[in-house]
């Protein structure tokens, strides 16, 4: 079946500080791939996309690379501000058209 | 705000009790989803519905839930008999198709409490 490895939380650092956060799946077909952040006692919001390989999903300075070698597609933000203290999480859509997610990471930017 | 919506946002029940959690799509969207995050973990699929038609329901548990998208009105999640362990945050995504690329759009989720 269908999964989502992304790296345990929390994961904690200072303003304008690099941020990755690792994302690798195991998926039948050829998935589409997301990163979705979720702030406290709210929804899902999609942060980004990638629908085949080598394709770059970016958005408010994140960034992510849909790599079918490695079957991976790891979030990056250069430069990281208090607020964007949340929980990623990335998922994964293949045929069956539900979403298959990692179990999240929290992050914690400090001033 | 035309984004999926979902009521109530908290809800609390006693054991044995029903729980109906209720989601509209967005304008336009005729794909809904439904999905329970459980404390501290991610997202888990449950059920995926088209006006009328139940699509996928893979994720259900077998007995107490049940879900239905009418041809009028709002996506219902029902919990008959509901006990400690259903509580959890379950959230509403919607689709305006089938699409491999299409993103869902979530709604901000009903966090159902048993007492």
């Amino acid at each position: 079946g269908n999964s989502v490895t992304q790296m345990e939380g929390p994961v904690t650092l200072s303003e304008e500080a690099f941020l990755t956060i690792n994302c690798t799946y195991t998926a039948t077909g050829y998935p589409s791939l997301f990163w979705y952040v979720q702030y406290p006692g709210e929804g899902l919001q999609l942060l980004l996309k990638a629908t085949k390989a080598d394709d770059k999903g970016s958005n408010k300075g994140f960034e992510a690379t849909y790599r079918k070698e490695t079957t991976s597609f790891h979030l990056e933000k250069g430069s990281v501000q208090v607020s964007d203290s949340a929980v990623y999480f990335c998922a994964l859509k293949a045929a069956g058209n539900k979403l298959t997610f990692g179990g999240g990471t929290r992050v914690l930017v400090k001033p | 705000n035309a984004g999926v919506m979902q009521n109530p946002r908290h809800l609390v029940r006693r054991r044995g009790q029903e729980a109906r959690l209720r989601c509209s799509p967005m304008k336009g969207h005729s794909h809904v989803y439904w999905y329970r995050q459980l404390p501290e973990e991610g997202l888990k699929f449950m059920v995926y519905l088209q006006k009328e038609n139940i699509i996928d329901e893979s994720g259900m548990p077998k007995e107490r839930f049940s879900a239905e998208f009418p041809k009028e009105g709002p996506s219902i999640l029902r919990i008959q008999q509901v006990v400690r362990g259903d509580s959890a945050a379950y959230f509403c995504a919607s689709s305006p198709g089938d699409s491999l690329n299409q993103p869902q759009h979530f709604g901000d989720g009903t966090r159902l409490s048993i007492l």
